[in-house]
């Protein structure tokens, strides 16, 4: 069965940095991956994809240059390093899987998520 | 960017019941167009993609129609666990974009 786990979600400060990371099981880990965004009582926000093997990376406006994408395919894990943080990236963070190694925007299966909430 | 808008933004219906959520995208999308059911605490589930095809595993009671800028997503006799948000989704270009979601509640 395919599973994904994210976890390093908590409360930090504006301004602050927090690291997610998601352990994937269950299948080949030479996918693409994408972080997706829930804002709670709001949508869904891409946020970040990665090839296979890493050598190419994505993100949306509203991150780049503060949060950096990666993956250690040798552990089948995928992080999220994420720095200057703002109020408004307060959300839940889905790890997804891509149907190709290249980045196809798809993103099938999901994660459960892990909540981050940046608040003073 | 593609700008997804889906009406309704909440529907309340009954067991049974067959639903239809639209989506129009700002532009053409071709059959571009996946169907994703979120509920809170779980996992987000990719139901429909390219527009018309069931994710496996999913209840043949889900079907996905449309080209180009509309397209539905119909829910026949709906089901006790049918009750979750949908969005769809866009995956014709980079960034992908969402619509805002439909609540789908019990009547």
């Amino acid at each position: 069965e395919v599973q994904l786990v994210e976890s390093g979600g908590g409360l930090v400060q504006p301004g602050g940095s927090l690291r997610l990371s998601c352990v994937a099981s269950g299948f080949n880990y030479i996918y693409a991956m994408s972080w997706v965004r829930q804002v709670p009582g709001k949508g869904l926000e891409w946020v970040s994809a990665i090839s296979g093997s890493g050598d190419r990376t994505y993100y949306a406006d509203s991150v780049k240059g503060r949060f950096t994408i990666s993956r250690d395919n040798s552990q089948k894990t995928l992080y999220l390093e994420m720095s200057s943080l703002r109020v408004e990236d307060t959300a839940i963070y889905h790890c997804a899987k891509d149907r190709f190694v290249s980045w196809d925007n798809w993103f099938d299966p999901w994660g459960q998520g892990t909540l981050v909430t940046v608040s003073s | 960017d593609i700008q997804m808008t889906q009406s309704p933004s909440s529907l309340s219906a009954s067991i049974g019941d067959t639903v239809t959520i639209t989506c129009r995208a700002s532009w053409g999308i071709s059959t571009y167009l996946n169907w994703i059911q979120v509920k809170l605490g779980r996992a987000p589930k990719l139901l429909i993609h390219g527009a018309s095809n069931v994710q496996s595993g999913v209840p043949s009671r889900f079907t996905g129609s449309g080209s180009g800028t509309d397209f539905t997503l119909t829910i026949n006799s709906l089901q006790p666990e049918d009750f979750a948000t949908y969005y769809c989704q866009q995956s014709y270009s980079t960034p992908p974009t969402f619509g805002q979601g439909t609540k789908l509640e019990i009547k």
